[in-house]
C-alpha cells in the first residue's frame, strides 16, 4: 500500500514548455485534488475530482488541466508553463464523504 | 482579506516548552477543523480533526475551536525538536461536493531547539 505517489519529484522547464505532473492512489478514494504551496500562501486548490470522469475547478484553476479516467490516477497538466508556475504541487486523496486528505510527497517544479 | 489567516512565524522556542499556535477564519459556514503537520521536503500530515466547537486532546497535543470567535488553536505541551515542522491549519464546509476541498492558513514555522 504506497498511499499518494507522484512523479517527478523535481522537474524545470523553460517558459511555453508542457509536461504532466503524474498522481496515482492505491487506496481505491473516490476524492482526488491537487495543491499549490507557495511562500506566505498557503495550499490552494487547484483542481479536484469527485471520481472518475468528474473534475472541477479549485481556487487556481487558470494555466492547468486535469481528467480522471480511472480511480487511481489524476495527472496534472501544464499546457504553456509560465514562470508564475514555479511551485511545489502536491496530490491529495480521500474516501468519500470524509474531510480527511491523504498527501503526496510534493512535486517541485521551476519554471525559467 | 484571505478566508484564513495564520501567523506564518517563524516560532522558535526551547525544548520542553509550551507551543500554541492559532489561526482565525472567516466564513462561519466552516464546520471541519483540520491541523496538518508538513516536516521539510515532504507532504502534509494530519495531525489533528475536529468537528465544530470543542476541545480535542491526543497525547500532547490539544486542538481548540472557538466558532463564536472564529478562532482555532493547537498547543503542544513538553514540545520536543521532533516537533520542529510547519504547522498548517485547514478547514472545510459540509455538505455535497464541498467534502474535501479544504481552505488552508499560510502556515506556521516552528523550530524546537534542544
Amino acid at each position: 500500500n504506497a498511499g499518494v505517489t507522484q512523479t517527478p519529484k523535481f522537474q524545470v522547464l523553460k517558459t511555453g514548455q508542457s509536461m504532466t505532473l503524474q498522481c496515482a492512489q492505491d487506496m481505491n478514494h473516490e476524492y482526488m485534488s491537487w495543491y499549490r504551496q507557495d511562500p506566505g500562501m498557503g495550499l490552494r486548490l487547484i483542481h479536484y475530482s469527485v471520481g472518475a470522469g468528474i473534475t472541477d475547478q479549485g481556487e487556481v484553476p487558470n494555466g492547468y488541466n486535469v481528467s480522471r479516467s480511472t480511480t487511481e490516477d489524476f495527472p496534472l497538466r501544464l499546457l504553456s508553463a509560465a514562470p508564475s508556475q514555479t511551485s511545489v504541487y502536491f496530490c491529495a486523496s480521500r474516501k468519500d464523504r470524509a474531510n480527511v486528505l491523504t498527501f503526496g510527497a510534493g512535486s517541485r517544479l521551476t519554471v525559467l | 482579506q484571505k478566508e484564513v489567516e495564520q501567523d506564518p512565524g517563524p516560532l522558535s522556542v526551547p525544548e520542553g516548552a509550551i507551543v500554541s499556535l492559532n489561526c482565525t477564519y472567516s466564513n462561519s459556514a466552516f464546520q471541519y477543523f483540520m491541523w496538518y503537520r508538513q516536516y521539510s521536503r515532504k507532504g502534509p500530515e494530519l495531525l489533528m480533526y475536529t468537528y465544530s466547537s470543542g476541545n480535542k486532546e491526543d497525547g500532547r497535543f490539544t486542538a481548540q475551536v472557538d466558532k463564536s470567535s472564529k478562532y482555532i488553536s493547537l498547543f503542544i505541551r513538553d514540545s520536543q525538536p521532533s516537533d520542529s515542522a510547519t504547522y498548517l491549519c485547514a478547514m472545510s464546509v459540509p455538505g455535497g461536493t464541498s467534502y474535501g476541498k479544504l481552505t488552508f492558513g499560510q502556515g506556521t514555522i516552528l523550530t524546537v531547539h534542544p
